[in-house]
């Protein structure tokens, strides 16, 4: 079954400095999302993209996030200048997006464990 | 914006008990799935259930649209059941996740 890739698992980085988690979504979807989840909390929406357009966005995909879809399968999402509070597990999904984007499940990737020190 | 919320939030079992899990959500919606969060913080997709009832196993869930709830029913539990189950509906563009259940069944 084909599935949602999430590279790095797990990313340390310096507080301050950038850093770009990459995910491939199912090849044939259309629609992505990055979701995010503190330790202990619940999973919470970031972002959406489409034809290479955001969808919305949270209130937490401030101006320090960006996404972007460089090619035809990787799509990524950006940090521009850490902090402390991004510590965090950052998941990928994609949806097919045919029949009406509400209707569709999403498929989410194993996450990636970001730790900002 | 909608809100999801789900009971218990902790659930203590002694191996083969049963147990049901809900999912209260504020609006109609169109999708609704659960998910099962590992120790090692993957979600597993166990369900996509919009409406009625589905079975895999030991797990089933239904979920009645019109009153805006769902349940995730596991039988005879096993200690790899452990972890938190969320439930997740479907705006127009995202999912909105529920504050999850912690679940933790004793050998």
């Amino acid at each position: 079954e084909p599935e949602v890739t999430q590279t790095p698992s797990h990313q340390v980085t310096q507080m301050g400095q950038e850093v770009i988690l990459r995910c491939v979504p199912i090849s044939n979807h259309l629609y992505f999302y990055w979701y995010r989840q503190i330790l202990g909390q619940k999973v919470e929406f970031l972002v959406s993209f489409y034809n290479n357009e955001i969808s919305e966005k949270s209130e937490i995909f401030d101006d320090q996030f960006s996404v972007e879809r460089p090619d035809g399968s990787n799509f990524t999402l950006k940090i521009r200048s850490t902090k402390l509070e991004d510590s965090a597990m950052y998941f990928c999904a994609s949806s097919p997006g045919t029949g009406g984007v509400s209707y569709q499940p999403q498929h989410f990737g194993d996450g990636t464990r970001l730790s900002i020190l | 914006g909608i809100q999801v919320e789900q009971s218990p939030p902790d659930l203590i079992l002694q191996e083969g008990a049963n147990s049901t899990l809900r999912c209260n959500f504020s609006d109609s919606v169109n999708n609704l799935q659960w998910f099962h969060q590992n120790p090692w913080g993957q979600l597993i997709n166990l369900f996509y259930i919009p409406s009625g009832t589905k079975q895999n196993g030991r797990l089933s869930a239904t979920t009645v649209a019109t009153e805006r709830y769902s349940l995730l029913y596991i039988s005879s539990s096993q200690t790899t059941d452990s972890g938190v189950y969320f439930c997740a509906v479907a705006g127009t563009y995202k999912y909105i996740f529920g504050t999850g259940t912690r679940l933790k069944v004793l050998a």
